[in-house]
């Protein structure tokens, strides 16, 4: 059985801190990995990778994968309380994109 | 550019209610859609995919279903709710398999 795991379930840091996040994978035909930020409302991509070893960056964002021990981080740095969000990360599982997800992780910004 | 539109954004139903949520996307042919559901403190659940126009593919058995009369609508139904259908349903799309899914806003479905 295809598996998204994320971690850890919540943390709460303090503005200008740098945060990591962990997401692990266990998909039989991997093809990417996907992460989201969701508010209130709508999950917003944020990146898809497919190649170990190289980082993706937007501003204080970023997200580098490792498909030999089947995990990928996303960092953020210099944290905003903007940043406050719940983060997912998903893979699709099989040819027509179905998108496994992990239950996310809840981040809090306090400033 | 292209946009999803997802109605109502929150919906106040009774038990054994019909229901119909509806998602529709601009800008962009042939998307493939999705549903989704997110029961409170937990990541999404598909429930159904149309790679075209009356092509459904059903995840999860439940009493919903779902419809594409269009090639840019998709239409969540059911004939009659169950308390657990209450939920965050989001509807996606995306230009093809290996592109990224982009999500509405979502509708906010409590069972009363």
């Amino acid at each position: 059985e295809d598996k998204v795991v994320q971690s850890p379930l919540s943390l709460v840091v303090h503005e200008g801190d740098t945060v990591t996040l962990n997401c692990s994978y266990e998909v039989t035909n991997f093809r990417s990995l996907l992460w989201y930020k969701q508010e209130k409302k709508a999950p917003t991509f944020l990146f898809m990778l497919t190649s170990s070893g190289i980082e993706k960056k937007s501003g204080r964002l970023s997200s580098i994968l490792d498909k030999k021990e089947l995990f990928s981080i996303l960092n953020i740095t210099a944290t905003q309380t903007g940043d406050s969000a719940v983060y997912l990360c998903a893979a699709p599982t099989d040819s027509w994109g179905k998108l496994q997800f992990g239950a996310g992780t809840q981040v809090v910004v306090t400033p | 550019s292209q946009t999803i539109h997802q109605w109502p954004a929150t919906l106040v139903q009774p038990v054994g209610s019909p229901l119909s949520l509806e998602c529709t996307v601009e800008g962009t042919s042939n998307p493939n859609l999705y549903w989704y559901r997110q029961a409170a403190g937990r990541g999404l659940q598909l429930l159904f995919y149309s790679v075209g126009i009356g092509q459904i593919s059903s995840e999860v058995p439940q009493n919903l279903s779902a419809s594409r009369p269009q090639d840019r609508q998709f239409i969540l139904s059911s004939k009659k709710l169950l308390l657990s259908d209450s939920g965050f349903y989001l509807c996606a799309w995306s230009s093809g398999v290996k592109q990224p899914q982009h999500f509405g806003d979502g509708t906010r479905l409590s069972i009363l």
